[in-house]
């Protein structure tokens, strides 16, 4: 299995600008969940989706986040208008169980 | 103005060395709990796990310890290697705001493993 599969791997952008970050999880799981990680705020939650359903988004800093999963393989996260507090590394993650499997990430500069 | 970030916990190592890196967990109420490890420009990925049930479990080199008492949670690797210098990360099983268990992890700040040849 090639694991959960994310892309891009590098994002540079400009303030203002939209960014969709997608993720593939590995066949089979029935979780996804997306974080965040910065220096200062560390691994944060961001939403999580159950048999592609959104259950927790509590996570999602605020309406220009939005994620969706159309269907078990595939999920986006899209930020519209991007900021540079926006700039981190975003994780996609993929359980069947309780153990999440990691993407390798997409890092994202907002410039 | 300065930033300010996650101050880590560090823990530095010579190879050969046993490592014990301790986490301090939240809720009570976890039932799970999980060790990971994340290498530079990498995800997350799982070491070990144990359950609320369990007070020890041992894997390859890697050893958990759950003390629910206090709440703490400690990973002891044996015969450190540099290849094991990373960030490495508790997480518990936590639960949804209307109180039902799912998948959600909480995880904890991490600890910044060095091993020295």
């Amino acid at each position: 299995d090639a694991g959960v599969i994310q892309s891009p791997r590098h994002e540079v952008t400009e303030m203002g600008q939209e960014v969709t970050l997608r993720c593939k999880p590995i066949s089979g799981h029935n979780s996804l969940f997306w974080y965040r990680q910065t220096m200062m705020r560390g691994l944060e939650l961001l939403i999580y989706f159950n048999n592609n359903v959104p259950i927790d988004d509590s996570g999602m800093p605020e309406d220009r986040f939005s994620a969706k999963m159309p269907n078990a393989s595939f999920s986006t996260l899209k930020i519209q208008p991007s900021e540079p507090r926006d700039s981190a590394v975003y994780f996609c993650a993929s359980s069947l169980f309780v153990e999440q499997f990691f993407g390798p990430g997409t890092r994202l500069t907002v410039l | 103005g300065e930033s300010v970030g996650l101050h880590l916990p560090t823990l530095s190592v010579q190879e050969g060395d046993n490592s014990i890196i301790n986490c301090a967990y939240s809720n009570s109420a976890s039932d799970y709990f999980i060790w990971y490890k994340q290498e530079s420009g990498k995800g997350p990925q799982f070491i070990i796990d144990i359950r609320s049930n369990m007070d020890k479990r041992q894997g390859q080199r890697v050893t958990v310890l759950l003390n629910k008492t206090v709440k703490h949670l400690s990973l002891q690797i044996a015969a450190t290697q540099p290849g094991d210098s990373a960030v490495y990360f508790c997480a518990e099983k936590g639960w949804s705001a209307g109180g039902t268990s799912y998948g959600k992890l909480t995880f904890g700040q991490g600890t910044i493993l060095t091993v020295h040849p």
